[in-house]
């Protein structure tokens, strides 16, 4: 079974700062990782993911993404935070084993405050 | 550019009341396509997913089906509401191949009185 870890409720970060979202998984085989952000009563907009190869993936918004296959993480980060930032933030799992339906699994998201 | 609708936005509904909601999803073929409750603004809850036309399966046993009618069109539905039904629903659509990113439609905010 797979699994998606975001052990933080909520993060709060002054405008400007440097911020970092945490997420661990847990899959059988190689990840595809995903990251997600929501803004209040909208759907979920996808950010970013990991597929192979560079471990730093950039996505939108100034987003990047670690991927440290050792720690089975994947934690979401940026240089410098803006207050329009603040949002909820998912991470999400697929196992990259072909045939058949694989399954994502979300996180169960994390709160991200900027503070001006 | 792909682009996916979901309507209604709002609902409210008396308990026993039938529900439809619907997704339609343009600019691409064959999407796989799902539904997903939200509750409490937090975690994601899948509810169905659909490979192909007429290819519903179900995650969690409820109150609640499914029917894609088209390639394109994704339909949730239910004979009869329970309090519990409600929640904000997403419909997301993902290519069939490759790392399958799901793109999510506005959501549907359903509250059942």
């Amino acid at each position: 079974a797979q699994s998606v870890a975001q052990p933080e409720d909520q993060v709060n970060v002054a405008e400007g700062n440097p911020l970092t979202v945490k997420c661990t998984y847990s899959v059988s085989g190689n990840p595809y990782l995903f990251w997600y952000v929501q803004y209040p009563n909208r759907g979920l907009q996808f950010l970013l993911k990991y597929i192979t190869g560079d471990n730093l993936v950039k996505g939108s918004y100034g987003f990047e993404a670690e991927f440290n296959k050792s720690q089975t993480s994947f934690h979401l980060k940026k240089p410098s935070a803006l207050v329009s930032d603040s949002a909820l933030y998912f991470c999400a799992v697929r196992d990259m084993r072909s045939g058949g339906y694989q399954k994502v699994t979300f996180g169960t998201g994390t709160k991200l405050q900027v503070i001006p | 550019s792909q682009t996916i609708h979901q309507w209604p936005a709002t609902l409210v509904q008396p308990v026993g009341s039938p529900l439809s909601l619907e997704c339609t999803v343009e600019g691409t073929s064959n999407p796989n396509l799902y539904w997903y409750r939200q509750a409490a603004g937090r975690g994601l809850q899948l509810l169905f997913y659909s490979v192909g036309i007429g290819q519903i399966s179900s995650e969690v046993p409820q109150n609640l089906s499914a029917s894609r009618p088209q390639d394109r069109q994704f339909i949730l539905s239910s004979k009869k509401l329970l309090l519990s039904d409600s929640g904000f629903y997403l419909c997301a659509w993902s290519r069939e191949q490759g790392a399958r990113e799901q793109y999510f439609g506005p959501g549907t905010r359903l509250t059942v009185t």
